[in-house]
């Protein structure tokens, strides 16, 4: 079972560079979203998808796109890479209803130098 | 944004050992609280997904509480094992079924 996969695992961008993170899924999971993890802030909400052509901002939306042509695919574009995305950022989905368990990718840990 | 908190921030504890440690969230419009287990190197995990005001979960020696009125939820580790070393987050579902999570305990259980 693939789950959730996200790549790449590590990245290094320059100051302005732009990159793709990847993420899909195989379990038909109509919620999908991405965090960032920074030491002592837990896990943000960067951007979140309820359905395919559906996308709405989280808690910390700036710089980041996201589009969501499929159910199974959600990537995030950094536009121009700041050294305060450095982070680390995982993609998580989920099926609708309140109590249904998030699953995670396996996190992509990027340093923007 | 919803308010969700985590204490304490971190724990160390001995092999043997007991804990606990809380989660708090708002009262109001309450409709889940979820529970992950977060290993160094690895991806979250659910632990428990818990809905109704008295709820109680257990996996092996991992039980927790829920009290929606008052909002809080307690974690329970029994007998801790190295292996419970690991950050454990909290997360609560808003109106659109977005998760806000909490900061997390990070658990260190020494041998």
């Amino acid at each position: 079972n693939a789950g959730v996969t996200q790549t790449p695992k590590f990245q290094v961008l320059k100051t302005g560079q732009s990159m793709t993170l990847q993420c899909a899924q195989d379990m038909n999971h109509e919620y999908m979203s991405w965090y960032r993890q920074d030491p002592g802030m837990g896990l943000r909400l960067i951007h979140y998808s309820v359905g395919a052509g559906i996308t709405d901002q989280g808690e910390v939306p700036n710089g980041y796109n996201v589009s969501r042509s499929t159910t199974e695919d959600f990537p995030l574009r950094l536009l121009s890479a700041a050294p305060s995305q450095t982070s680390v950022y995982f993609c998580a989905s989920r099926l609708t209803g309140v109590n249904t368990e998030a699953f995670f990718g396996q996190g992509t840990r990027l340093t923007v130098v | 944004i919803l308010n969700v908190e985590q204490s304490p921030q971190s724990l160390h504890v001995q092999e043997g050992d007991s804990t606990n440690f809380t989660c708090s969230f708002p009262s109001s419009n309450f409709y889940a609280l979820h529970w992950y287990r977060w290993e160094t190197a690895k991806s979250p995990e659910a632990l428990f997904v818990m809905t109704l005001n008295g709820d109680e979960k257990k996996k092996g020696r991992i039980s927790a509480t829920l009290n929606t009125k008052e909002g809080y939820s307690y974690l329970y580790i029994k007998g801790s094992q190295p292996e419970d070393s690991a950050t454990y987050l909290c997360a609560f579902p808003n109106a659109g079924n977005m998760l806000t999570f909490g900061g997390g305990t990070r658990l260190m259980v020494k041998p």
